[in-house]
């Protein structure tokens, strides 16, 4: 099993609908994270968490709001998706045990909003 | 201003040789740690590499080596010896921030790596 799992892993929905797109981890990891990725852009950081009392916004957290339900969950919702959140989203999770701060990674879920 | 800057948005290499992927950052931090993740077609984010700020020593991990060249703020990646698996897509990253404002990881544009049999 993942020890990072996103669900779904692909969704296709419409313009205005509400979408929560979930990350759960058996890690036991403090600190997760939502990336989105763009071609040509990379990675961009949408939220993160450091604990579930502690959320925090990326570099672009318009448009989207998430929720820290337990160590474990950490859910990224679109309101009112767009066609310009097409994109392959990340969830991560990421610990200090090797002395730096190393992500690991879900296996993405790939978003498109017609 | 972007804050990782990976040049080369495509790159081609012959079996068995070796290949240098181009990364260059921007921080005002003493502390901070570089990364190289890599991305094959199934989609993964893969970690394959890390470099502290601090490290007078370049990291390597096997055939994986980073040419670290703080002055210059370059953190390159070295692949020697390419395999057709080498294929993938690949991402430098740093790590940035402070122990009051917490830490993030941003990430470059990436680069595609192409490995010719």
């Amino acid at each position: 099993d993942a020890d990072v799992t996103q669900t779904p892993r692909n969704r296709i929905t419409k313009t205005g609908k509400r979408i929560m797109l979930e990350c759960s981890q058996t890690k036991g990891h403090d600190r997760m994270y939502w990336y989105r990725q763009d071609p040509g852009l990379g990675l961009r950081l949408i939220y993160y968490s450091f604990d579930v009392k502690d959320i925090n916004k990326g570099e672009i957290s318009d448009g989207y709001s998430v929720s820290r339900q337990a160590q474990a969950k950490f859910s990224l919702s679109l309101e009112s998706a767009i066609p310009n959140q097409t994109a392959l989203y990340f969830c991560a999770t990421s610990d200090t045990g090797q002395g730096y701060e190393k992500l690991f990674f879900g296996s993405g879920t790939q978003l498109s909003v017609l | 201003a972007q804050k990782i800057t990976q040049t080369q948005p495509g790159m081609f290499v012959q079996e068995k040789e070796a290949v240098t992927l181009d990364c260059t950052y921007d921080t005002s931090d003493q502390s901070y740690g570089l990364f190289w993740y890599k991305q094959p077609s199934s989609g993964e984010m893969i970690f394959l590499i890390y470099q502290g700020s601090y490290d007078e020593q370049n990291a390597t991990e096997g055939r994986y080596s980073l040419n670290f060249q703080k002055a210059r703020k370059s953190a390159n990646l070295v692949i020697s010896a390419s395999q057709l698996g080498d294929s993938a897509m690949y991402f430098c990253a740093m790590r940035e921030g402070s122990v009051t404002g917490g830490f993030k990881t941003i990430f470059g544009a990436g680069t595609r790596l192409f490995v010719k049999a």
